[in-house]
């Protein structure tokens, strides 16, 4: 009964390789969130998207792409991937948009580029 | 511009004492505000939550205080236990870009 499910937890992959990051939650909300978290545990929101619309585009390279197929759904697709990419990469969704209300976080994938 | 900080980076409790974590945001428009709990290898867990009407907040053992006035939140951990260690993250809601800005973490240790 997972709230917010990613995978893979652990990807770990060379410079250059293009990878994929699945996040799906069960919860029904209508926003979903990618966040990068840094050696430090420095958190940053990367993209948001409402019912499969994007609404925030942080300065983000344009080597990450986001698709959300349908609400429940949020991929990170990440192109040409460079050593400064390794991180742990957070998904997270919350209800509506307008007055906020608390995200919810899967659990990470841990990205290591060789 | 945009920052949430922390006061204490670290800090070490005796179990059954008392936590405070402080929290100084810089974004006086900011009307909400998080407190999550990050464990090793899991992703932040909310704990509360506080809109900017009010001024305190209680949930199960834990306490969330606003001050606007110096724009300051602290969240306090009452009779801390072992279980309780982890980092603890404030988040500003940043109202005119949509989006939580978080602080750096506190990573509180509980010493049986």
């Amino acid at each position: 009964d997972t709230a917010v499910s990613q995978t893979p937890k652990y990807l770990v992959t060379q410079m250059g390789n293009d990878k994929s990051i699945k996040c799906e939650q069960n919860l029904g909300h209508d926003t979903m969130y990618w966040y990068k978290q840094d050696s430090k545990k420095f958190l940053k929101i990367m993209f948001s998207y409402n019912n499969k619309e994007l609404i925030i585009n942080e300065t983000v390279p344009n080597r990450f792409s986001p698709k959300s197929p349908d609400k429940a759904h949020l991929n990170l697709h990440i192109n040409s991937l460079e050593l400064g990419d390794s991180a742990v990469y957070f998904c997270a969704s919350s209800q509506g948009t307008g007055f906020p209300q608390p995200q919810h976080f899967g659990d990470g994938t841990r990205l290591s580029i060789l | 511009g945009e920052s949430v900080g922390l006061h204490l980076p670290t800090l070490s409790v005796q179990e059954g004492d008392n936590s405070i974590i402080n929290c100084a945001y810089s974004n006086s428009a900011s009307d909400y505000f998080i407190w999550y709990k990050q464990e090793s290898g899991k992703g932040p867990q909310f704990i509360i939550d506080i809109r900017s009407n009010m001024d305190k907040r209680q949930g199960q053992r834990v306490t969330v205080l606003l001050n606007k006035t110096v724009k300051h939140l602290s969240l306090q951990i009452a009779a801390t236990q072992p279980g309780d260690s982890a980092v603890y993250f404030c988040a500003e809601y940043y109202n005119q870009g949509g989006k939580l800005i978080f602080g750096q973490g506190t990573e509180l240790s509980v010493k049986p």
